[in-house]
């Protein structure tokens, strides 16, 4: 299947500092990709879709201020959290789909996560 | 508002001794029930998409079915590395995914 991978795995980060976590396609042109969230023992939140070429769209209740989202190339995007905070820390992962053309189920293919650790 | 419940939250068997994990959903038009298994500190893995009820696919000791309301992954004769969290996922349109909060399996040696 294909390949998605995120960097770093983990970070650590003073509370008001900024933090930009990437997540690549490795072997495909993801022209879509998601960002979640997922806190211990929930479920995976979907923050907002990221579409090369133009802004993010954010769910509800999802401070696209404070989560800034940049779908630069077809294998790139990166999240930036913003002025961090306690509460900010949580286990983020993304996620990519192929094109249309290549997809066999439309199932996403997720990074290994980043875990962030704000303190 | 599309919702994804899943039972039990935790499940502990013996190797061999086969289960069921449930999936139940709300979602107005269904495009897609997909099964992930999840490894602690990584990222959702990719198991089975099922589209209509009846449906069924199977993959090594796991068998995923679908009906109208729910879905099942059956695991037969589990195994210790069988060991993860499975969750279930509706695709609600717009490429997007509302996930379930998981079953957490151990299975023990």
């Amino acid at each position: 299947g294909a390949v998605v991978s995120q960097h770093p795995s983990w970070v650590i980060c003073k509370s008001g500092t900024s933090v930009k976590i990437e997540c690549r396609s490795l072997d495909f042109q993801a022209t879509t990709m998601f960002w979640y969230r997922q806190f211990p023992k929930q479920s995976l939140m979907l923050m907002a879709t990221s579409n090369e070429g133009s802004k993010a769209t954010y769910e509800q209740g999802v401070e696209k201020d404070k989560f800034l989202i940049n779908h630069a190339s077809l294998t790139l995007s990166t999240l930036t959290v913003t002025s961090a905070h306690p509460e900010d820390s949580s286990f983020y992962i993304c996620s990519a789909t192929e094109p249309p053309e290549r997809r066999r189920y439309n199932e996403q293919f997720f990074g290994p996560g980043t875990r962030l650790t704000v303190l | 508002e599309d919702q994804v419940t899943q039972s039990p939250e935790a499940l502990r068997l013996q190797e061999g001794e086969s289960s069921s994990l449930n999936c139940s959903y709300t979602v107005s038009g269904l495009r897609g029930l997909f099964w992930y298994r999840q490894d602690p500190g990584k990222g959702p893995e990719f198991l089975f998409t099922l589209y209509s009820a009846g449906e069924e696919k199977e993959k090594e000791r796991l068998k995923a079915t679908l009906t109208k309301k729910e879905s099942f992954l059956h695991i037969t004769a589990p195994k210790p590395e069988d060991s993860a969290t499975y969750l279930c996922a509706v695709y609600r349109g717009s490429e997007k995914l509302v996930f379930g909060k998981g079953t957490k399996l151990t299975v023990n040696p």
